[in-house]
């Protein structure tokens, strides 16, 4: 079985500072690992994913994760912020080959002027 | 990617009542979802909804509760049942796309308030 654990319930910070949210999972195989946004009254809306290959992913409006198997990460990070990313942040793993997925508890990213 | 529609978009009910929440997709797709969001919680999956069969059903979710029609491969249906007060989250329809590492796309939600 897999498991997700958002280190951070809610991460302040001030318009264009670097913000980085984090992630760890577990899991006895092989898995996927995503991020999702919500923005306020609206569905989940994919970030990024790692399924394979280079360990750094990139993903839609500037943010970025890093994939570290050892220590069993998922960070996201993102060099300067806006106020619209002020948003809930999840991490989600799957096993490879199947969609069942598991979220984290999500992460409240709150941008400040 | 997909495109998914979810009605109605927000409601307000009264307990013992049942509502049914549709969600469309744009596009022919083999899996999909429901998950329940109750208020500053993360997602849990409540079902599979499988086409010309019955749905697949997560531990703590019955089809009694949460009855469940998928009749072609772009529609799908959740009913919430005899609801309570406790029954007040965000449902989400999800649909996966097979050969996109499983990614699961997301429609808007449907609020729902029990009163």
């Amino acid at each position: 079985a897999q498991s997700v654990t958002q280190l951070d319930s809610q991460v302040p910070v001030f318009e264009e500072a670097p913000v980085e949210l984090r992630c760890n999972y577990s899991s006895s195989v092989s898995v996927y690992l995503f991020w999702y946004v919500q923005y306020p009254n609206q569905g989940l809306q994919l970030l990024l994913k790692y399924l394979s290959g280079s360990t750094l992913v990139k993903g839609i409006n500037g943010f970025e994760a890093e994939f570290n198997k050892s220590q069993t990460s998922f960070h996201l990070r993102k060099p300067s912020v806006h106020i619209s990313d002020t948003a809930e942040y999840f991490c989600a793993v799957s096993q490879t080959g199947g969609f069942k997925t598991i979220f984290g508890a999500g992460t409240r990213l709150f941008v400040k002027a | 990617s997909a495109v998914i529609s979810q009605k109605p978009s927000r409601d307000i009910c009264q307990r013992g009542t049942s509502l049914t929440i549709q969600c469309q997709v744009d596009s022919q797709v083999t899996m999909m979802f429901w998950y329940r969001q109750q208020p500053g919680q993360s997602l849990t999956l409540i079902a599979t909804a499988n086409q010309g069969s019955e749905a697949t059903y997560e531990s703590g979710f019955v089809i009694d509760k949460f009855p469940i029609s998928r009749p072609n491969l772009t529609f799908s249906t959740l009913t919430v049942s005899n609801m309570s007060p406790e029954d007040s989250s965000i449902y989400l329809c999800s649909v996966g796309l097979a050969g996109a590492g499983e990614t699961q796309y997301f429609g808007p939600g449907t609020r729902l308030l029990v009163l």
